[in-house]
């Protein structure tokens, strides 16, 4: 299958602090997707990239479709403890079954206050 | 609002005894996904459909089966419980419609499901 690699695994931060996390991956992807996990919850879905070069905000979220089409990029400026919880990025590559998308295997952010 | 069901939330079984996860969605998608995750694993398929009939594997499907027999509902079932199929299942939807956003998943709640 389709190998996603994310990074960090893992980010310890202060409150306030800017947080940058990417995803790349082995074959051209055609749509990038981030979602955020807390605990005990599912997924859910923070913002969709669907073009190369593709910028797109979500309040202090920030997400770039890579022009390489091989990698994506999350930014959350100015954290703050709720932001805690798992970020996932998934993708799907063109040539794979339809609406099938590949996970990354997840960022987990904490914040200190 | 639409949305997506899962059921029971938590549950723990035996081994070698079936068990079937429930997933209710409201949006009328045609998608439907089951995951699993496991820690250091992340998100692995297990089952898809494209809609009513359809059924297809997933990366993981030894030992779960799925059936479609409306468009709202896909149960995953465990045919022999194993130790191995403790874990934490996601069921998912898309609209499936041959449009722009086919490909964005909306996740259900988790089944936590525990095999002594």
């Amino acid at each position: 299958g389709q190998q996603l690699n994310q990074s960090p695994q893992s980010m310890f931060i202060q409150e306030g602090e800017d947080v940058s996390m990417n995803c790349t991956s082995s074959s051209i992807f055609n749509t990038w997707l981030w979602y955020k996990q807390d605990p005990g919850e599912g997924p859910v879905l923070l913002i969709a990239l669907y073009k190369a070069g593709e910028l797109t905000s979500n309040g202090r979220l920030t997400a770039q479709f890579g022009i390489t089409r091989k990698d994506s990029f999350l930014n959350i400026s100015a954290s703050i403890p709720s932001d805690v919880g798992i970020y996932f990025c998934a993708g799907q590559s063109r040539g794979s079954t339809l609406g099938r998308l590949y996970f990354g295997r997840g960022t987990q952010l904490t914040v200190w206050p | 609002d639409a949305e997506i069901t899962q059921s029971p939330r938590h549950k723990i079984t035996e081994t070698g005894r079936q068990v079937t996860l429930a997933c209710h969605q409201t949006w009328n998608h045609n998608n439907m996904f089951w995951y699993r995750q496991d820690l250091g694993h992340g998100l692995r398929l297990i089952h898809y459909s494209y809609g009513v009939q359809d059924t297809n594997k997933g990366e993981v499907s030894d030992g779960y089966s799925v059936s479609r027999s409306n468009t709202e509902d896909l149960p995953l079932t465990l045919e022999s419980a194993a130790s191995s199929q403790t874990s934490v299942y996601f069921c998912a939807s898309s609209e499936g419609a041959g449009g722009l956003y086919q490909e964005t998943q909306y996740f259900g709640p988790g089944t936590r499901l525990l095999v002594l």
